[in-house]
């Protein structure tokens, strides 16, 4: 079945200092891949996302290249602030069962940027 | 747009006892989901509808739950008899359309304890 993994948190940045949060996937087709974002007490929210191969997505100084040879879906960013501190998730979606979609997340991964 | 609606916010009940978490999704989307998320599973999907219909019931733990979508601007999450275990914070998400790149939105949880 499909599957995502992505790097174990915590992760503990100081405010200006880059980020990557890795994620890997696996699927049968082409899915679509998501990174959504939680900040605390709130649910998730959409942050970028990639639908074909060499796509990049983008937001709020984030990124992530979709990269099919290696099915991996890194977020990067290259100066975190305090306000980025949330749950980050990668997910991807693909087709189920005739034309339904569903989305499969990874874990999440807890990002806490510091002053 | 108010976004996904859920409610209530938190719940905290006894053991034995019939809980039941609500949802409004955001008006003319025609999927809905619900999650449930603990820390130790992560994001589990338990049953999304279509057109008020339910597609793919395979999620929901065992017969003490169970989810109904009577229109379309609403849908309950039923457990009866709560446990312990059940306690988590369930989510309600809603899409537009079929495509699987589309954006799910969700609300904002219901965090439930079961004592």
């Amino acid at each position: 079945g499909n599957s995502v993994t992505q790097m174990e948190g915590p992760v503990t940045l100081s405010e200006e200092a880059f980020l990557t949060i890795n994620c890997t996937y696996t699927a049968t087709g082409y899915p679509s891949l998501f990174w959504y974002v939680q900040y605390p007490g709130e649910g998730l929210q959409l942050l970028l996302k990639a639908t074909k191969a060499d796509d990049k997505g983008s937001n709020k100084g984030f990124e992530a290249t979709y990269r099919k040879e290696t099915t991996s879906f890194h977020l990067e960013k290259g100066s975190v602030q305090v306000s980025d501190s949330a749950v980050y998730f990668c997910a991807l979606s693909e087709r189920w069962e005739g034309s339904n979609y569903k989305l499969t997340f990874g874990k999440g991964t807890l990002l806490t940027v510091n002053p | 747009d108010a976004g996904v609606i859920q409610s209530p916010r938190h719940e905290v009940t006894e053991m034995g006892q019939e809980v039941t978490l609500r949802c409004k999704p955001i008006s003319g989307h025609d999927y809905l989901f619900w999650y449930r998320q603990t820390m130790m599973r992560g994001l589990e999907l338990l049953i999304y509808f279509n057109n008020n219909v339910p597609i793919d019931d395979s999620g929901m733990p065992e017969d003490r739950f169970s989810a109904k979508m009577p229109n379309a601007s609403f849908s309950t999450l039923k457990i009866q008899p709560s446990e312990p275990r059940d306690s988590a914070v369930y989510f309600c998400a809603s899409r537009a359309g079929l495509a699987g790149y589309n954006e799910q939105f969700f609300g904002p949880g219901t965090r439930l304890t079961v004592l």
